[in-house]
């Protein structure tokens, strides 16, 4: 069965400084792994996904995650952190068997970035 | 903007009322999924609807249900609604062929409709 733990349900940056969000994962098959975020009043928005080809994944405004199968980890770090990158942020683990397309949502990390 | 569009954006009601909520999916897109999203749950997968079948159940009551028209717009329909339906209300969709061809699994988020059950 598939499962996915965010280590942190809220993490506080200041701006300029690394982010670093933390996921485990526990999956029977080789899994697909995305981070989707979502800002406040918003939908889910993909940020990146590994899906087994290279484990540096790179997604969109400067976030990256890296698949480290012996550690079931799929962490999401970013450089510098914006301001506008406060928001909430869900790491996800995908089944895909029979035509269901399964998505397990983690329960989520709260990004504060202060001034 | 994912594609995917949902209305209403903001829904009131009272208990023992029924709502539909509508949603429609990126052009291509064959499969619809709805979730629930509140905050003593989280995000729960409610159904999945593939080329107008349904395909897989996950956490929906009775009282909930949807279904996928020809022209792949799906509606959920909540009714005898409580006051612990106030959630907000995501579709997504994802590519699968007619085959069951998998393009790409990730899905791609509406932006919600949010339900207040007053």
């Amino acid at each position: 069965a598939q499962s996915v733990t965010q280590l942190d349900s809220h993490v506080s940056v200041s701006e300029g400084t690394p982010v670093l969000l933390r996921c485990n994962y526990s999956s029977s098959y080789s899994p697909s792994l995305f981070w989707y975020v979502q800002h406040p009043n918003k939908g889910l928005q993909l940020l990146l996904k590994y899906t087994s080809a290279a484990t540096l994944v790179k997604g969109i405004n400067g976030f990256e995650a890296e698949f480290k199968k012996s550690e079931t980890s799929f962490h999401l770090t970013k450089p510098s952190a914006h301001m506008s990158d406060a928001a909430e942020y869900f790491c996800v683990v995908s089944h895909f068997s029979g035509g269901y397309n399964k998505l397990i949502f983690g329960a989520g990390t709260r990004l504060a970035v202060h001034p | 903007d994912s594609g995917v569009t949902q209305t209403p954006k903001h829904l009131i009601t009272a208990t023992g009322q029924r709502v539909t909520l509508r949603c429609s999916p990126r052009s291509g897109d064959l499969s619809v999924y709805w979730y629930q999203q509140s905050l003593d749950q989280g995000l729960q997968f409610l159904i999945q609807y593939y080329n107008g079948e349904e395909r897989a159940k996950g956490n929906i009551l009775e009282r909930f249900s949807a279904q996928q028209f020809p022209d792949l717009h799906s509606e959920l329909n909540l009714s005898s609604l409580e006051l612990g339906d106030s959630a907000l209300y995501f579709c997504a969709s994802s590519a699968l062929t007619e085959g069951g061809l998998l393009l790409g699994n990730e899905q791609f988020f509406g932006p919600g409709t949010r339900l207040t059950v007053l």
